[in-house]
């Protein structure tokens, strides 16, 4: 089983969409957790960052964090064709050599005008 | 403010030959950190530099290997490239040692031939 799982998709939604993006994992140490945002040839851009357990809300974003099940979740709110990007979820544990990043495979999402 | 930088852009090169990547950090990041993003794969961590020192290295063979310069710019170095080196790397830098926030540079992309 590996660490972080995250729906393959692709997805594809009409302009206006809620959207929802899911991940799960089954390292219990993580604590630290990101979704990224990733254009066609870019470097991955933070989007949200939430510490353990919790909602965690950025405009038309809501992180989602469950430790208890092991999923976190990313919802866009009325959404854009310039949210149409690559999502990647991330997480980590605290501190030390623990710092590395481990990443879902990310989906890649579109939103059709 | 400067984000992170890498060069050069692209690189190509044969098998058997070696490869050097740069990374600059953000103004006043101590960490440097190390993935590549090869096709089906996603984003795998490679090293861990801060302070000039390697803190942590991912599951990669010895032939990857890099340094942290005083100015906490690094280098990735790829000896013996292999037809699956090919990949984007990406850097990414982080303000404090085990910080979990970390921003990415736009990659370097390697084809190997």
């Amino acid at each position: 089983q590996k660490e972080v799982e995250q729906d393959p998709g692709p997805l594809s939604v009409p302009e206006g969409a809620i959207v929802s993006l899911n991940c799960t994992y089954s390292n219990s140490a993580f604590q630290y957790f990101m979704w990224y945002r990733q254009y066609s040839r870019k470097g991955p851009e933070l989007l949200m960052y939430t510490y353990s357990s919790g909602n965690k809300e950025d405009g038309r974003f809501t992180a989602q964090v469950d430790k208890s099940s092991k999923y976190i979740s990313l919802f866009i709110r009325d959404s854009q064709p310039s949210d149409s990007a690559t999502y990647l979820c991330a997480m980590s544990a605290r501190g030390g050599a623990n710092s590395k990043l481990t990443f879902g495979k990310g989906i890649t999402l579109s939103v059709r005008p | 403010e400067a984000g992170v930088t890498q060069s050069p852009t692209h690189l190509i090169k044969t098998r058997g030959q070696q490869a050097t990547l740069r990374c600059s950090p953000i103004s006043g990041h101590t960490s440097v950190y190390w993935y590549q993003q090869a096709l089906g794969l996603g984003l795998q961590f490679l090293l861990w530099y801060d302070e000039g020192e390697e803190r942590n290295r991912g599951n990669f063979p010895p032939r990857f290997s890099g340094r942290q310069f005083p100015n906490y710019s690094s280098e990735l170095n790829v000896n013996a490239l292999e037809l699956e080196d090919s990949a984007l790397y990406l850097c990414a830098s982080s303000l404090v040692q085990g910080v979990e926030t970390q921003y990415f540079g736009p990659g370097t992309r390697l084809l190997v031939l």
